[in-house]
Parts: C-alpha cells; sequence; structure tokens
C-alpha cells in the first residue's frame, strides 16, 4: 500500500527566502506525481505534474523534481511571497489511477 | 478549461437527515469522478470511484449504504450521506477525470463543507 508522507507538517519564513517542500513515498511503481495548493476551507489547484518518466517540471517560480529510485519528490519555491501562504499536498498516482495524498504542508511566509 | 463545480459548498444539518452534494464537469465529460473525504489537518481520503452508468466502486472502510453515489451523466455525479450523525462533519471534494485527454488526471472541485449538528 502507498504511504506518502511530507514533513514538516507546517513551515513559518520570511519574505524573500528560497525553500524546498519535501515528500517522501513508499511505492517507487507510481504513473505521476503531483504537487497541489489548498487555501484554507478550499479546494486543490494542481501546481505541478511530473510523470513517472520524467525528472523535474517547472511553472514560474516552481520547480518539481521526483527521484523514483529514492521515492522523494521536492517543491521549491523561489523569492517566496505571503501569497504563497497555503497547505502544499502531494499525491501520487498509483498503477491503479488511484490518488494517494500526503497530509500536507501549511507554508505561512511572513511579511 | 477542465472546470469542476460542487453544490452546495457548505451545509449545515440536523442529526438524521440525509444531504445531497452535487459534483458537476463544466466544459467537459468524466466517465470517472472521485469523492473524498478531508478532516481537519488530515490528507485527503478517497471514499469511492463512480463510474458513468455503472455502480461505484467503494474504498476498505466506507459504507456504500451510508454514502449513496449516483452517477447518472458524464457530467454529473452525486453523494448522498445518509441519517449523517456529527462524526460525518468533513470536507467533501470530488474529482472528475477528462475523457479527451486519455490522462491520469483529476480536476478537483472547490470542495463541500458539511457540517451535522
Amino acid at each position: 500500500k502507498q504511504e506518502v508522507t511530507q514533513i514538516p507538517a507546517a513551515l513559518s519564513v520570511p519574505e524573500g527566502e528560497n525553500l524546498v517542500l519535501n515528500c517522501s513515498f513508499t511505492d517507487s511503481a507510481i504513473y505521476n506525481l503531483q504537487w497541489f495548493r489548498q487555501d484554507p476551507g478550499k479546494g486543490l489547484t494542481s501546481l505541478l505534474l511530473i510523470q513517472s518518466s520524467q525528472r523535474e517540471q517547472t511553472s514560474g517560480r516552481l520547480n518539481a523534481s521526483l527521484d523514483k529510485s529514492s521515492g522523494r519528490s521536492t517543491l521549491y519555491i523561489a523569492a517566496s511571497q505571503p501569497g504563497d501562504s497555503a497547505t502544499y499536498l502531494c499525491a501520487i498516482t498509483g498503477a491503479n489511477s488511484k490518488l494517494t495524498f500526503g497530509k500536507g504542508i501549511t507554508l505561512s511566509v511572513r511579511p | 478549461g477542465a472546470v469542476v463545480s460542487q453544490h452546495p459548498s457548505w451545509v449545515i444539518c440536523k442529526s438524521g437527515t440525509s444531504v445531497k452534494i452535487e459534483c458537476r464537469s463544466l466544459d467537459f465529460q468524466a466517465t470517472t469522478m472521485f469523492w473524498y473525504r478531508q478532516f481537519p489537518k488530515q490528507s485527503l481520503m478517497l471514499m469511492a470511484t463512480s463510474n458513468e452508468g455503472s455502480k461505484a466502486t467503494y474504498e476498505q472502510g466506507v459504507e456504500k449504504d451510508k454514502f449513496l453515489i449516483n452517477h447518472a451523466s458524464l457530467t454529473l455525479s452525486t453523494l448522498t450521506v445518509t441519517s449523517a450523525h456529527p462524526e460525518d462533519s468533513s470536507f467533501y471534494i470530488c474529482s472528475a477525470r477528462d475523457r479527451r485527454r486519455g490522462t491520469d488526471t483529476q480536476y478537483f472541485g472547490p470542495g463541500t463543507r458539511l457540517t451535522v449538528l
């Protein structure tokens, strides 16, 4: 059974700092990995999707990497802004096409 | 494109009543929709997979008679929480897979906050 872990559960940084959010998973037989953003009381916004054959994806100030062999992914946020404050969820699509989510990392960017 | 809506966005009900939540794909056809539940500070947990025109497939531990799912068309799936109790209070999120894209990308709705008194 796939397990997805995101540590720490919360992170607070000053504005402008570059930061890395970590995600680890136990089963390397994945179809893809996604990073989502969730604002309080809201649904999910897909940020980046990495197919199992890819190593990384970039969108603006965001860069996500995938290392299947070690069961790890990172989300890099450059020049963080207060508007980046949210919960970031990592999710794995397995061979059964089902998504397994981590608990998320709640990011607070201080002005 | 690929917008998914949910209705209502929030609902408060008395214990013992039933609540229906709708999930619609607005600009695409979805042969498969998924229902998730999220408790505070927890990850999204898949409850069931809903396929158009057939019975839903429930995850282990999810009571199919309590959480009734209907996927009558390619753009609409409904989740009915029957005889709701306070422990059913949660954030319910649906997602839909776009059949045209031929990928496993799921598009998520904005969620429905259910509070059972």
